[in-house]
């Protein structure tokens, strides 16, 4: 059983560079969100998406797009990397409101 | 918004001893609280939830209660073991939402 994959698993990139990062489920899950992950601060909400075709802002949004083509895939997209993006970023899937989420393996994102 | 304060951040206990993780939301609409458990390296993963109808849900060695009135939750970990080590999310979900605001997490250090 897959789940939820995530790749790559690290990624060292220059700063203004492109990426993306990619998450795909299996679970036909209807609701996806990026987070990431910083020493002290917890999970903080980039962006999510209900359904396919919709995405919505979370906490900290800027500098990131993503994509909801169909239920499957959430690509998360840094456009021009800077250094305060050096993270932790997991990948998360819920089949409905109020259900736990289900979260990948996680990206480790170094930008230099 | 819905505000998630969790405590404390960090928590040592010696093997036997229980833990008590605390956390307060603000929103009074919530009504899903699930706790994730993340080792290190790995992905955060659920360990118990509860919903607002109940006020004490029990899994083994974990219990979650809830106060609806004083709008906080708390995890306890009985017989703590080494393998409790770990960082502990509490989060908050409003109804109808699939969205959960996270606490920023508590390290439990279990020393054998």
């Amino acid at each position: 059983t897959a789940g939820i994959t995530q790749a790559p698993t690290s990624q060292i990139l220059a700063a203004g560079r492109s990426m993306t990062l990619r998450c795909t489920q299996d679970m036909r899950h209807n609701a996806m969100y990026w987070y990431r992950q910083d020493l002290g601060l917890g999970l903080r909400l980039i962006h999510y998406s209900n359904t396919a075709g919709t995405t919505g802002k979370g906490e900290v949004p800027d500098g990131y797009s993503v994509s909801r083509a169909n239920t499957d895939d959430f690509p998360l997209t840094l456009a021009s990397a800077v250094p305060s993006q050096t993270s932790v970023y997991f990948c998360a899937s819920s089949p409905e409101p109020n259900e736990k989420l289900f979260f990948g393996s996680g990206t480790q994102l170094s930008v230099l | 918004g819905e505000n998630v304060e969790q405590h404390p951040s960090t928590l040592s206990v010696q093997e036997g001893d229980s833990a008590v993780i605390k956390c307060t939301y603000s929103d009074s609409a919530s009504n899903y609280f699930p706790w994730y458990k993340q080792e290190l390296g790995k992905r955060p993963q659920l360990i118990i939830d509860i919903r607002s109808n109940v006020g004490e849900k029990k899994d083994q060695r974990i219990a979650v209660t809830l106060n609806k009135t004083a709008k906080h939750f708390s995890l306890h970990i009985t017989e703590t073991q080494p393998e409790d080590s770990a960082v502990y999310f509490c989060a908050a979900r409003r109804g109808g939402s699939y969205i959960p605001t996270f606490g920023r997490g508590t390290s439990l250090i279990v020393h054998p």
